[in-house]
């Protein structure tokens, strides 16, 4: 059965505290694995889709990297506007849809 | 990437009254999605809505009480019909682009609360 574990579900940083989340997955067969940042009350953000292992992504001061069973999202020097939900999905090759995380919440204190 | 807008924001209904929630994205799809996300919860996928074709709905989710249309390449609605405290949520609907790369959108959200 296709799965994704995020953890940890709740993480708290002092502002300039680099730290990284952890998705890891299960499927038979992955076409691309997502990565989303949302706020409360709104919706899901774009961030990155990641295809192969040893790719990676950058954007500002998040990274994302890929292996065949995990997915790390790299915060560095996070400031306290990075507080957010970051959410992790896959998407399987043998389904149209997408298989999401229950998410880790970050909050970054100043 | 893409340009999605919903509507209403957010509301207030009564039980026993529906809503229909609207979707407009600025460019043609041809796979748009209605999630659902309740407070404190990831996101959960009611139906896959095709252009031209039925709505696909996934376990637990029937097409009597969450009626979907897709009109053309742009544009979709969602109805929660006969609503319950219950279906207090998030409604969410979403894009695919596919190609040389696969990303997926999301719109700002339609808070539903139900009295």
């Amino acid at each position: 059965e296709d799965q994704v574990t995020q953890s940890p579900e709740a993480l708290r940083l002092q502002e300039g505290e680099s730290s990284s989340l952890n998705c890891s997955y299960t499927v038979s067969g992955l076409r691309g694995l997502f990565w989303y940042r949302q706020d409360p009350g709104k919706g899901p953000e774009f961030l990155f889709t990641l295809y192969s292992a040893g790719e990676e992504k950058e954007k500002e001061r998040l990274k994302a990297t890929l292996t065949k069973k995990e997915s790390f999202l790299h915060i560095t020097a996070p400031k306290p506007e990075d507080s957010a939900t970051y959410l992790c999905a896959v998407y399987p090759d043998s389904s149209y849809k997408l298989i999401f995380g229950s998410g880790t919440r970050l909050l970054v204190r100043p | 990437s893409a340009v999605i807008s919903q509507k209403p924001s957010r509301d207030i209904c009564q039980r026993g009254t529906s809503l229909t929630i609207q979707c407009q994205v600025d460019s043609q799809v041809t796979m748009m999605f209605w999630y659902r996300q309740q407070p404190g919860q990831s996101l959960t996928l009611i139906a896959t809505a095709n252009q031209g074709s039925e709505a696909t709905y996934e376990s637990g989710f029937v097409i009597d009480k969450f009626p979907i249309s897709r009109p053309n390449l742009t544009f979709s609605t969602l109805t929660v019909s006969n609503m319950s405290p219950e279906d207090s949520s998030i409604y969410l609907c979403s894009v695919e682009f596919t190609g040389p790369l696969y990303e997926q959108y999301f719109g700002p959200g339609t808070r539903l609360t139900v009295t």
